[in-house]
């Protein structure tokens, strides 16, 4: 089935350690999308690609950086995690030329030790 | 910039009870789109409303747009356990999803 998919599901780091997340899609969206969703929060958006042109929300901290290299992979980089980066991440796909919908990954729940 | 306000923010209903949500935003939508989100879970989309006034069902959950298209609701007629999460409503602005705070359901058996 056509899908997002993100991995991986839990990642444990250490404060100041990079960390790496992957999404995936195979429904061949132009549009990825990053969210960050802290426990009993809605999903915050971190930063959008439509096609390979970088969306940067205003207050999204300069530790976090992303790729897309092509159109089924976007990453997720945080240079410097803090003890405050502990959350959901997550990753939704979109159609621009479709509906407004966006398709959500599982997420990955990342931990900060 | 643009806000959605959703409320309550949490709400805990006895099973067969009736559960309402709303969501009020400071701009004219587009569009508005609900999402939910189980326990530990990512946001499901449920339906998107895009005319004025317009109300659309899906079994026991009917949707609502405001004439003014700056508000909206979510009804659930006799909540079931299966009923359990978080619900969102999301306006869109520019391709990017305004989420409201979310409702937090539980259901008691």
């Amino acid at each position: 089935d056509a899908m997002v998919i993100q991995n991986p599901r839990y990642q444990v780091t250490q404060f100041g350690k990079p960390v790496t997340l992957s999404c995936s899609q195979t429904l061949n969206h132009n549009v990825m999308y990053w969210y960050q969703q802290k426990s009993s929060q809605a999903p915050k958006l971190l930063f959008h690609y439509y096609d390979k042109d970088f969306n940067n929300e205003a207050d999204t901290p300069d530790n976090f950086q992303s790729r897309r290299p092509n159109t089924s992979f976007c990453f997720l980089d945080i240079r410097s995690p803090g003890l405050g980066d502990a959350a959901m991440y997550l990753c939704a796909t979109q159609d621009y030329k479709g509906t407004d919908t966006q398709y959500f990954g599982p997420g990955t729940r990342l931990t900060v030790l | 910039g643009q806000q959605v306000m959703q409320i309550p923010q949490y709400q805990h209903v006895q099973e067969g009870e009736d559960f309402t949500t709303y969501c009020n935003s400071s701009t004219t939508l587009s569009n508005i789109q609900w999402y939910k989100q189980r326990p530990g879970g990512h946001p499901v989309f449920l339906i998107q409303l895009v005319k004025s006034g317009e109300v659309k069902k899906q079994k026991r959950l009917t949707f609502q747009f405001g004439e003014a298209k700056k508000n909206s609701s979510l009804h659930i007629t006799a909540t079931q356990t299966t009923d359990v999460g978080t619900y969102f409503c999301a306006g869109q602005q520019g391709g990017k999803l305004i989420f409201g705070q979310g409702t937090e359901l539980s259901v008691k058996p």
